[in-house]
């Protein structure tokens, strides 16, 4: 299995701002992704971010927006921008591993925003 | 496009008694199927996944999952839930593309009473 961490795990930020999060692996895998669960909600794929290659963004989330980075194997960032409260959300970093056919996304506990 | 749909928001089950989550999907082809739970403060886990092969998935922590083409369902079900089963359920759809791209449903909280 994987495991994953993110930091910070909860944070409480001001509108217009932007946060940082971090998510950490401790095994290298090739596949990234980011979530988004806003409340009382179910998950939503924010992208997929593959080391070394820009992120693949899914319909409704823009980089400007949502800028992340994966500068190696075990490590990415995804970037909160000029929030408003509508960005109040848990995001959740995930990762694909496991050999073929008996693979599975294993995903960090997430980070819980609020935006004031 | 795949979908989920999960119609129960919430259900409440006494200890000791069995329990059952719907869960429907909408998917063209052959579905990648799972179910995650999801513990306060803490990340999703995997109870089980259906790719092919037996229809009936058996998991993690005594759960177990049947797989209805017919129905295009995937309940969960498990026969005498514990007080620490109460938690979020989400079940999700992959299709594969070199990985899983998970569509989620909207989940279903799970509270157990005494």
């Amino acid at each position: 299995s994987a495991v994953i961490s993110q930091k910070p795990s909860r944070d409480i930020c001001q509108r217009g701002t932007s946060l940082t999060i971090q998510c950490q692996v401790d095994s290298q895998v090739t596949m990234m992704f980011w979530y988004r669960q806003q409340p009382g909600q179910s998950l939503t794929l924010i992208a997929t971010a593959n080391q070394g290659s820009e992120a693949t963004y899914e319909s409704g989330f823009v980089i400007d927006k949502f800028p992340i980075s994966r500068p190696n194997l075990t490590f990415s960032t995804l970037t909160v921008s000029n929030m408003s409260p509508e960005d109040s959300s848990i995001y959740l970093c995930s990762v694909f591993y496991g050999a073929p056919l008996n693979n599975e996304q294993f995903f960090g506990p997430g980070t819980r925003l609020t935006v004031l | 496009a795949q979908s989920v749909t999960q119609p129960d928001i919430h259900i409440t089950v006494s200890e000791g008694a069995s329990l059952e989550l719907r869960c429907n999907y909408s998917y063209g082809a052959t579905p990648y199927l799972f179910w995650y739970v999801q513990s306060p403060g803490q990340g999703l886990q995997l109870l089980l996944k259906y790719f092919s092969g037996d229809t009936l998935v058996q998991g993690i922590k005594g759960f177990e999952a049947e797989f209805k083409r017919s129905q295009s369902s995937f309940n969960l079900r498990k026969p005498s839930v514990h007080w620490s089963d109460a938690a979020e359920y989400f079940c999700a759809v992959g299709s594969f593309s070199g990985f899983q791209k998970l569509v989620f449903g909207t989940g279903t909280r799970l509270l157990v009473s005494p």
